[in-house]
């Protein structure tokens, strides 16, 4: 099975940078994607991690260490809409995805 | 605009009830799922389609049946539900979900409330 441990509530202030971890034991390893979600709406992708290292998109970036079962979303130059849940999750066989349990990301002026 | 599309956005029922959520893709996708979101729970993959076949239950009570007449389509049928079957539950597409990773796109949901 899978399992994964990223926190539960983060809280920054607009401009800031702030960096959501995310770690993971499975059974079975693709890649590492992270989702937003904001209150109300749909889970929508921002990015997918196959191998080691770092992918910038924008203000967002994700980094992953295969070796250590750990990723991270950074986002920079923090806004106030970017207050919502991320996800990270784990794309196992069959494209399937196991979610972590989201952090609650506010973003304060 | 997510190209996918879920009705009812809200719905309460009761334990003896039976009724239908569905899902319909705009996107030209191959693959369906269904999930469940609970309060303070990570979102559960509960059902996998590829082209129109089920390729995964996800240990799904069979109060939950699953439908997809085709590859736009999907539908979750609920009967005899209990209250912590509450929740939202999300529809989402990819291309073919057998080939490697295939970002999937969300539907709003339909958040259910069981009495």
């Amino acid at each position: 099975g899978q399992s994964l441990e990223q926190p539960s509530e983060v809280t920054a202030v607009e401009g800031a940078i702030v960096q959501i971890n995310c770690t993971y034991q499975t059974s079975g390893f693709y890649g590492l994607s992270w989702y937003q979600q904001h209150d109300g709406g749909a889970p929508t992708f921002l990015s997918y991690n196959a191998l080691d290292g770092l992918e910038e998109t924008g203000r967002f970036s994700s980094f992953l260490s295969r070796s250590d079962s750990y990723g991270y979303l950074l986002l920079q130059e923090l806004q106030m809409k970017d207050s919502a849940s991320y996800f990270c999750a784990v794309m196992g066989a069959g494209n399937m995805l196991t979610f972590g349990g989201g952090t609650r990301l506010m973003v304060k002026p | 605009e997510t190209g996918v599309t879920q009705t009812p956005r809200h719905l309460v029922m009761g334990m003896t009830n039976k009724k239908s959520l569905k899902c319909e893709q705009h996107l030209g996708h191959n693959a369906m799922y269904w999930y469940k979101q609970s309060a303070k729970k990570p979102l559960e993959l509960m059902f996998v389609y590829n082209f129109k076949e089920q390729t995964e239950n996800n240990s799904v009570p069979s109060r939950f049946s699953p439908e997809c007449p085709n590859s736009s389509h999907l539908f979750l049928h609920l009967h005899t539900l209990q209250p912590e079957d509450s929740a939202l539950y999300l529809c989402a597409s990819s291309q073919d979900g057998r080939g490697g990773y295939n970002e999937q796109f969300f539907g709003p949901g339909t958040r259910l409330t069981v009495l």
